[in-house]
């Protein structure tokens, strides 16, 4: 099992929705998450980090962590066009060792 | 200024050749990582570093070294240079006491004819 793993897609949602994106994460990776936006040909852009369980909101952005579950998700309210990206997952080590991304969910908002 | 900067941004090599990459960041991270990234998937960890005595392999390290000239520089060498390893090359930097969020380069673009 990878550390991190996400739905491909893509993930298509009209404009004006609330975009779901999910990742699940095994027992190799503790409780600090982050999600990154990477448009195409571009570098990856953090958006959000979340350290405890529940939700975190950040303008249109809300992180939700479940750890009994393991799973973390991001929800984008308000989906724009200019939300179309690929969604990178990632979730740290123990023992303050490195991060483990996911491969990714691309995400097609249609206006 | 951008705090994490890659150079070259695109090269173009022949097969067999020796070629580095280099990252420098202005963040003040101790952390740093090359991470390769072929069309359509993720992120494949070449290389990291926690501080510049420290160099550890990631998942795809054959074929690739590095070097921790100092805590603001790392560099990716390609030995000599194969078709499969063209590809878009990132460099990362983070810093644990910030929650180890990492910070992107702009990419390297890799063509190996």
């Amino acid at each position: 099992q990878k550390e991190v793993e996400q739905n491909s897609g893509p993930l298509s949602v009209p404009e004006g929705a609330i975009a779901s994106l999910n990742c699940t994460y095994s027992d190799r990776v503790s409780q600090s998450f982050f999600w990154y936006r990477q448009y195409s040909g571009k570098s990856p852009e953090l958006i959000m980090s979340i350290y405890s369980n529940g939700d975190k909101e950040d303008g249109r952005f809300t992180a939700q962590l479940n750890k009994a579950s393991q799973y973390v998700s991001l929800l984008i309210r308000d989906s724009q066009p200019s939300d179309s990206a690929t969604y990178l997952c990632a979730g740290r080590g123990y023992n303050f060792n490195k991060s483990y991304f996911g491969s990714g969910t691309k995400l097609n908002v249609k206006p | 200024d951008a705090d994490v900067t890659q150079t070259p941004r695109n090269r173009i090599t022949k097969t067999g050749k020796r070629i580095m990459l280099e990252c420098s960041q202005t963040k003040g991270h101790d952390r740093m990582y090359w991470y390769r990234q072929d069309p359509g998937l993720g992120l494949r960890l070449i290389y990291y570093s926690f501080d510049v005595k420290d160099i550890n392999k990631g998942e795809i390290s054959d074929g690739y070294s590095v070097s921790r000239q100092a805590q603001a520089k790392f560099s990716l060498s390609l030995e000599s240079a194969i078709p499969n390893q063209t590809a878009l090359y990132f460099c990362a930097t983070s810093d644990l006491t910030g929650g180890d969020e990492q910070y992107f380069g702009p990419g390297t673009r890799l063509t190996v004819t």
